[in-house]
């Protein structure tokens, strides 16, 4: 069955970085978009970033856009989010997720999301 | 980027109650939303796609409408399994963004 699990969360300090990794079974990467979605304690879901099933097309959330990248490794069903510059703003739980149908028109719904992986930006 | 405005943020409701919940669009996005429940310590859940389209396994007391910028969820008759939060989300392109949720509470 298809399963998404993240790691790498933790408390980091400000202006630092941290890499999450998320593990996903039961489909190719390949085949489907991946999504990276935050929530911050209490709040609402933010999106984060996209990649597509061919790996070579990502795009970003305005928050995020030049600190982030999105990347994958087909051959570990693996996807990363690498994180620099880090602020208290970027505290949230991070989901990976799949994307149901990403293709050349966009992407769409998430049908299969990770358990999340905590980041705490504090000194 | 395309925005969603969600409301009520909050919704005071029963068990039995009709319960809808409306999202504005920035700009017109046809009829690309989906409506997620979420509870807490969960991960979302869809119940929702294309804007009136139900996910397999989801109760029939749960229907979406809407086309253009406005788009609607409603559950029927509300039960205590529904205590949640709902979160719309719009996919035009490639970026997608979220509501702001709405909690129902007792």
């Amino acid at each position: 069955q298809v399963q998404l699990a993240e790691s790498g969360g933790g408390v980091v300090q400000p202006g630092r970085s941290l890499r999450l990794s998320c593990t996903v079974s039961g489909f190719s990467l390949n085949t489907y978009g991946m999504h990276w979605v935050r929530q911050s304690p209490g709040k609402g879901l933010e999106w984060v970033a996209v990649m597509s099933p061919d790996g070579t097309a990502s795009y970003y959330a305005d928050p995020v856009k030049g600190r982030f990248t999105i990347s994958r490794d087909s051959s570990k069903n693996r996807i990363y989010l690498q994180m620099h510059s880090l602020t208290a703003a970027d505290t949230s739980v991070y989901y990976c997720a799949r994307d149901r149908h990403y293709d050349d028109n966009g992407s769409t719904v998430i049908d299969f999301w990770g358990q999340g992986t905590l980041v705490s930006v504090s000194s | 980027d395309i925005q969603m405005t969600q409301s009520p943020s909050t919704l005071s409701v029963s068990v039995g109650d009709r319960v809808t919940i409306t999202c504005r669009a920035s700009q017109s996005i046809s009829n690309w939303v989906a409506w997620y429940q979420q509870k807490p310590g969960k991960a979302p859940k869809l119940l929702i796609y294309k804007a009136s389209s139900l996910e397999s396994g989801v109760p029939s007391r749960f229907s979406g409408s809407g086309s253009g910028t406005e788009f609607t969820l409603t559950i029927s008759s509300l039960q205590p399994d529904d205590y949640a939060t709902y979160y719309c989300q719009q996919y035009n392109n490639y970026l997608i963004t979220f509501g702001q949720g709405t909690r129902l509470e007792i």
